[in-house]
């Protein structure tokens, strides 16, 4: 089956600081790219959607320019954290969609769990 | 605009006896809808999904959920529950035929086996 990596799968960083994160599809060509967002014992919450090689489209009250998303390419998405602050600290999830005409299953990865200090 | 509603936040039922995850949706169109469970320090992992073909959809593990419209519901059930179905579970809903489409998450149902 469809495989999706994140790395790193845990971070801790200090406050102030960027973190990025990696989201790469293993064994197909994503056209299209999921962020999600975890708090604890909560479901989750979409941030963003992200085509290659176009920008990213950002769910309302999500703020762009802390969370930067860019998909270089059909297997790569990353999303920057920047200027971290202890509110950020949650458990990013990342999906990748084949894009393939009647198939819409998303395949996630095993998540990023940030702290931020 | 879209959205899920997990009707229990904790299941807890014996090993061995029917497990039921109840979900009701709302959807402004034909939606797609999944189960996804997530195991500990696991990611997401789908169980099923419905997307306007057989109303009965079966999927891993033994698992099933049936899609009635008319309650707009789309409840996940399992015969006989294993300790290995301890976990957290989605449901989950996709408008417009969810392709490229981000998901509406449910809020999760801790499911519990007792052994």
């Amino acid at each position: 089956g469809a495989v999706v990596s994140q790395h790193p799968s845990r971070v801790i960083c200090k406050s102030g600081t960027s973190v990025k994160i990696e989201c790469r599809s293993l064994d197909f060509q994503a056209t299209t790219m999921f962020w999600y967002r975890q708090f604890p014992k909560q479901s989750l919450m979409l941030m963003a959607t992200s085509n290659e090689g176009s920008k990213a489209t950002y769910e309302q009250g999500v703020e762009k320019d802390k969370f930067l998303i860019n998909h270089a390419s059909l297997t790569l998405s990353t999303l920057t954290v920047t200027s971290a602050h202890p509110e950020d600290s949650s458990f990013y999830i990342c999906s990748a969609e084949t894009g393939r005409v009647g198939y819409n299953e998303q395949f996630f990865g095993p998540g990023t769990r940030l702290t931020v200090l | 605009a879209q959205s899920v509603t997990q009707l229990d936040s904790h299941v807890s039922v014996s090993e061995g006896t029917p497990v039921l995850l109840r979900c009701n949706y709302s959807s402004s169109y034909s939606p797609s809808l999944f189960w996804y469970v997530q195991h500990p320090n696991k990611g997401l992992q789908l169980l099923l999904k419905y997307t306007s073909a057989a109303t009965l959809v079966k999927g891993i593990n033994g698992f099933e959920a049936e899609f009635k419209k008319s309650e707009t519901s789309f409840h996940l059930t399992k015969p006989s529950a294993h300790m290995s179905d301890a976990a957290e579970y989605f449901c989950v809903v996709s408008g417009s035929g969810g392709g490229a489409d981000g998901l509406t998450f449910g809020k999760g149902t801790h499911l519990i086996i007792q052994p």
